[in-house]
C-alpha cells in the first residue's frame, strides 16, 4: 500500500516561498498509472486541490493559484514538491500530499500545518 | 467551472440512525467522477466511494453511493460512533479535483 509523508517548515514568513516535500513509500512513482496532488485545508475550512504532477513531469495546478504554484519530481528520491511562492496569511493551512490513479484521491499524507506570519 | 454543493451544512443525528447526505453539481457530470471522502479531526480524508456509487477497499456496506446527472447522495444506513466526522463529495473534471464544502455529522 502506497504511504505518504509530508515534509518541510512549519512557518514560512510573509512574501517568501513555502516548499513542501512528499515521501513515497510502497510504491514507485516512476511506475505511472497515478497523480501526484497537492491539497490545502484552511483551518476549519474544506479541501482545495493545488495541482498534481505525473511522473513524466507534466503538471496541472488549481488557475486560481497558477501563477504561484510550482510542482516537481524527483523519480530517484521517490518523492514529489511544492513550491508556492509570494504567501500571504491566507496561504496558512494544512497541506496534504495525496495520489490516485487519476479521477479520485486513494491515498493521502498525513498533512503538515504550514504558518505565514512574521 | 463546476461548483458542488452540499446539504446540509450540519446533520445531527444518534447512533443507530440513517444518514442521508446530498451533494449537487452545477452541471451534470459522468458519476464516474463523483467521489465521497470521509474526514475526521485531526486526520487526513479517506476515500470511501468513487464512481457515485462503489465503495472503497475495507469501506464498511452500511455506507452507500447513488445519483446520476446533478444529484448524488451519500447514504450511510446505521450510524456508527466512529462515523461521526465531516463527509466531502468531489468531481473530477477539466479542472481536475473540486470539492463540495461538506457535511458534519454529528451526535445528536
Amino acid at each position: 500500500q502506497v504511504q505518504l509523508q509530508e515534509s518541510g517548515p512549519g512557518l514560512v514568513k510573509p512574501s517568501q516561498t513555502l516548499s513542501l516535500t512528499c515521501n513515497v513509500s510502497g510504491g514507485s512513482i516512476s511506475s505511472g498509472g497515478y497523480y501526484w496532488s497537492w491539497i490545502r485545508q484552511h483551518p476549519g475550512k474544506g479541501l482545495e486541490w493545488i495541482g498534481d504532477i505525473y511522473f513524466s513531469g507534466t503538471t496541472y495546478y488549481n488557475p486560481s493559484l497558477k501563477s504561484r504554484v510550482t510542482i516537481s519530481v524527483d523519480t530517484s528520491e521517490n518523492q514529489f514538491s511544492l513550491k508556492l511562492s509570494s504567501v500571504t496569511a491566507a496561504d496558512t493551512a494544512v497541506y496534504y500530499c495525496a495520489t490516485g490513479p487519476t479521477v479520485t484521491l486513494d491515498y493521502w499524507g498525513q498533512g503538515t500545518l504550514v504558518a505565514v506570519s512574521s | 467551472e463546476i461548483v458542488l454543493t452540499q446539504s446540509p451544512g450540519t446533520l445531527s443525528l444518534s447512533p443507530g440512525e440513517r444518514a442521508t447526505l446530498s451533494c449537487r453539481t452545477s452541471q451534470s457530470v459522468d458519476s464516474s467522477y463523483l467521489a465521497w471522502y470521509q474526514q475526521k479531526p485531526g486526520q487526513a480524508p479517506r476515500l470511501l466511494i468513487y464512481g457515485a456509487s462503489t465503495r472503497a477497499t475495507g469501506v464498511p456496506d452500511r455506507f452507500s453511493g447513488s445519483g446520476s446527472g446533478t444529484d448524488f447522495t451519500l447514504t450511510i444506513s446505521r450510524l456508527e460512533p466512529e462515523d461521526f466526522a465531516v463527509y466531502y463529495c468531489q468531481q473530477y473534471g477539466s479542472s481536475r479535483f473540486t470539492f463540495g464544502p461538506g457535511t458534519k455529522v454529528d451526535i445528536k
